[in-house]
C-alpha cells in the first residue's frame, strides 16, 4: 500500500513554457501533499505543502506565482512551472502522508513519487 | 539552518558486514524521525522510523537507534548487501503534523 504515481518522470522544455507535474495516491487518500525539490547532491527542499480544497503553503523563498500547486481532489496534487528557465531545471519530487495512525507521537510518515526531472532548455 | 545533519557524505562497506550511518539534529522539538533511502532518478523509499519514546526500532536487517540527550540517531544494516548501495536520508519532525526535515544524505556503497 502507500503509493504515489508522479508524473512525466521527465521532461525537457523550452525557456518561458510552462510545465505540469503530476503527484496522485493510488491506494490511500491523501489529504495533503508535499513538494520538494532537489539539488544535485543536496538534501530535499520542502518548496509547499499541498491540503486538499484550500491554498497551498509555500515555504520561505518559493515564489508561489512561478510553482502553482493545485490540490483538487485527495488523490492528486498539481505543480505547474510557470515560464520555466534554466535555472528551474531540478528534480522535483512529491510526496503524500497517509492518514494518521494514531500513538503518541503520531505517525508522520510521507511516501514519495518516483520523482521529475526537469530540464529547461 | 540544518537541523538535521548527515556528516559523512558516503560509506563504503563490505557486503556481510555492517554499514553504521549516522544523524544529528538540533532541534529537541523533533519527536519522529525517518529514514529513507533513495536510488539514482528514483524518490526516497520509506525504510523505517522511530519515535522519541523508544531508544531503538528494529525491522530485518534494519536497525535505528536513538539517542536522545545527544541529539543523534543511527541507523545499522547488518548484513550489508549489494543492493543496499543507495544514498540514505534521515529525517525528523516536530509532532504528527510537522514538516519532514531531511539531512543531505550518505552514499552507500556495498563491495562485492
Amino acid at each position: 500500500g502507500a503509493v504515489v504515481s508522479q508524473h512525466p518522470s521527465r521532461v525537457i522544455c523550452k525557456s518561458g513554457t510552462s510545465v505540469k507535474i503530476e503527484c496522485r495516491s493510488l491506494d490511500f487518500q491523501a489529504t495533503t501533499m508535499f513538494w520538494y525539490r532537489q539539488f544535485p547532491k543536496k538534501s530535499l527542499m520542502l518548496m509547499a505543502t499541498s491540503n486538499e480544497g484550500s491554498k497551498a503553503t509555500y515555504e520561505q523563498g518559493v515564489e508561489k506565482d512561478k510553482f502553482l500547486i493545485n490540490h483538487a481532489s485527495l488523490t492528486l496534487s498539481t505543480l505547474t512551472v510557470t515560464s520555466a528557465h534554466p535555472e528551474d531545471s531540478s528534480f522535483y519530487i512529491c510526496s503524500a502522508k497517509t492518514p494518521g495512525q494514531g500513538g503518541h507521537p503520531a505517525k508522520n510518515i510521507q511516501y514519495f513519487g518516483a520523482g521529475t526531472r526537469l530540464s529547461v532548455l | 539552518d540544518q537541523q538535521v545533519k548527515q556528516n559523512s557524505p558516503s560509506l563504503s562497506v563490505q557486503e556481510g558486514r555492517i554499514s553504521i550511518l549516522n544523524c544529528d539534529y538540533t532541534n529537541s522539538m523533533f519527536d519522529y524521525f525517518l529514514w529513507y533511502k533513495k536510488y539514482p532518478a528514483e524518490g526516497p523509499t520509506f525504510l523505517i522510523s522511530i519515535s522519541s519514546i523508544k531508544d531503538k526500532n528494529e525491522d530485518g536487517r534494519f536497525t535505528v537507534f536513538l539517542n536522545k540527550s545527544a541529539k543523534h540517531l543511527s541507523l545499522h544494516i547488518v548484513p550489508s548487501q549489494p543492493g543496499d548501495s543507495a544514498v540514505y536520508f534521515c529525517a525528523a519532525s516536530a509532532g504528527s503534523w510537522g514538516k519532514l526535515q531531511f539531512g543531505a544524505g550518505t552514499q552507500v556503497v556495498v563491495t562485492p
